[in-house]
């Protein structure tokens, strides 16, 4: 596609309940990032792909949330179990391999755990 | 994680006035990029830079990469009511791949 895309773009849930966030990169990017936007907060890295593999997923918070990427392309974040302090503003990024220049942000998914 | 200090955490000026926002770090970077967030939209970059002691502009924008590669400034002149938005500094740095550092971001709020 165009852009980066994801989905959903709101998401509304109860505490202890699972959610799943997507994100479609653009078409032939390998890099994939997720970052996290609390409120007033910057944007907090949580993963990075290079096509299906994860070599860094240190700045994800804790057991409760993890992803994947298949086929190079879509990615899944998946939290566990949803508490309060998990709402925010959830960014995906793609870009060519080694061109942080070209990263190009999602219109982010806004998760609000009730 | 680590975050940049960026400051001033928000602003509100008048339409036509000038702009300037800086982030330090503890930390050395490698590259130092300045973006924009919309209501709504994920960031999109303004301005990189890649060499201490760097200035680079962007139409009434400009940028510049601090000597010892902890901060940088972002200027903007004669600002116009679109200049509306987040603005945010990030560092790249450390990694052999395109994993960022923010500031917190400053609220820019331009009055016409």
């Amino acid at each position: 596609g165009a852009g980066v895309s994801q989905s959903p773009s709101n998401k509304v849930t109860e505490k202890g309940k699972d959610v799943e966030l997507r994100c479609d990169p653009i078409s032939g990017h390998t890099a994939l990032y997720w970052y996290r936007q609390s409120l007033g907060q910057g944007l907090e890295f949580l993963i990075y792909f290079q096509g299906n593999s994860a070599p860094d997923k240190s700045g994800l918070p804790s057991d409760r949330f993890s992803a994947e990427r298949t086929g190079g392309s879509v990615s899944t974040l998946t939290i566990q179990r949803t508490q309060q302090e998990d709402s925010a503003v959830y960014l995906c990024a793609s870009s060519f391999l080694q061109d942080p220049y070209g990263y190009t942000f999602g219109s982010g998914t806004r998760l609000t755990v009730v | 994680g680590q975050q940049l200090n960026q400051s001033p955490q928000s602003m509100f000026i008048q339409e036509g006035e000038d702009v300037s926002m800086n982030c330090t770090s503890s930390s050395i970077f490698n590259t130092w990029l300045w973006y924009k967030q919309e209501p709504g939209e994920g960031p999109v970059l303004l301005i990189a830079l890649y060499k201490a002691g760097e200035l680079t502009s962007n139409g009434r924008l400009t940028a510049q990469f601090g000597i010892t590669r902890k901060d940088s400034f972002l200027n903007i002149s004669a600002s116009i009511p679109s200049d509306v938005g987040i603005y945010f500094c990030a560092g790249l740095g450390g990694t052999s791949y395109g994993k960022l550092t923010f500031g917190q971001g400053t609220i820019l709020t331009v009055h016409p």
